[in-house]
């Protein structure tokens, strides 16, 4: 079974601040992707990495695919209280539509 | 474009009873995978449907199944409910069946059972 792990599982910071969230496996991912939700809504996708090493900006948030595709970062930037929400993680491998999501971080910005 | 729809948004029901989800799928989607989310274990794959038929099932007992439409509508059906299946239940739909394609989310059918 693959797992994702996801720290911290809880981040409260001041608007401003910058942070990171990290989603570690040790198994190997074809691809990994990272979705938002915010509460009563489903996860919203910020993007897909599927190359080690990859790096994909997406305004303030930065992805980070790691090179032997097992673990992967979101930095973000300067966070504003829209940034708050549930951060998750999923990763897929081989042939299976399957996605394994770490259990999440959750994230408030406080203005 | 319409999202994808969840019907209904809230549901109660006692144990021992079934009920049935209902996903509406983005319009040309032809995917459709079933997550059930809870505060203890997070997202966790239940089953996917490709052109009506199961592609990938999660590791869950067989009072979960789902099926898909011709029209790519799809619905989930939980049987003999247990205190344990209270939960978020949401569906997500891409367009073709693949570790890339993107899913998009509807905003989850609310489960509780008492």
């Amino acid at each position: 079974t693959q797992l994702l792990e996801q720290s911290p599982q809880f981040l409260s910071i001041q608007e401003g601040e910058n942070l990171t969230v990290y989603c570690n496996s040790s198994s190997v991912f074809s691809s990994l992707q990272w979705y938002r939700q915010e509460p009563g809504e489903g996860p919203v996708l910020l993007v897909t990495v599927v190359t080690g090493g990859e790096v994909k900006k997406l305004k303030r948030l930065t992805f980070q695919f790691g090179d032997a595709r097992k673990d992967s970062s979101l930095h973000i930037t300067a966070a504003q209280p829209g940034d708050t929400g549930l951060y998750l993680c999923g990763g897929s491998s081989g042939s299976a539509r399957q996605l394994t999501f770490g259990s999440g971080t959750q994230l408030t910005v406080l203005p | 474009k319409a999202g994808v729809t969840q019907t209904p948004r809230y549901l109660i029901k006692t144990r021992g009873q079934q009920v049935t989800l209902s996903c509406s799928p983005i319009s040309g989607h032809r995917s459709v995978s079933w997550y059930q989310q809870t505060p203890g274990q997070g997202l966790q794959f239940l089953f996917e449907y490709f052109s009506e038929t199961q592609r990938n099932k999660g590791n869950f007992p067989g009072r979960f199944s789902g099926r898909q439409f011709s029209n790519s509508r799809s619905e989930m059906n939980v049987s003999t409910l247990e205190l344990g299946d209270s939960a978020l239940y949401l569906c997500a739909s891409s367009l073709v069946a693949g570790y890339n394609s993107p899913l998009h989310f509807g905003n989850g059918t609310r489960l509780t059972v008492t």
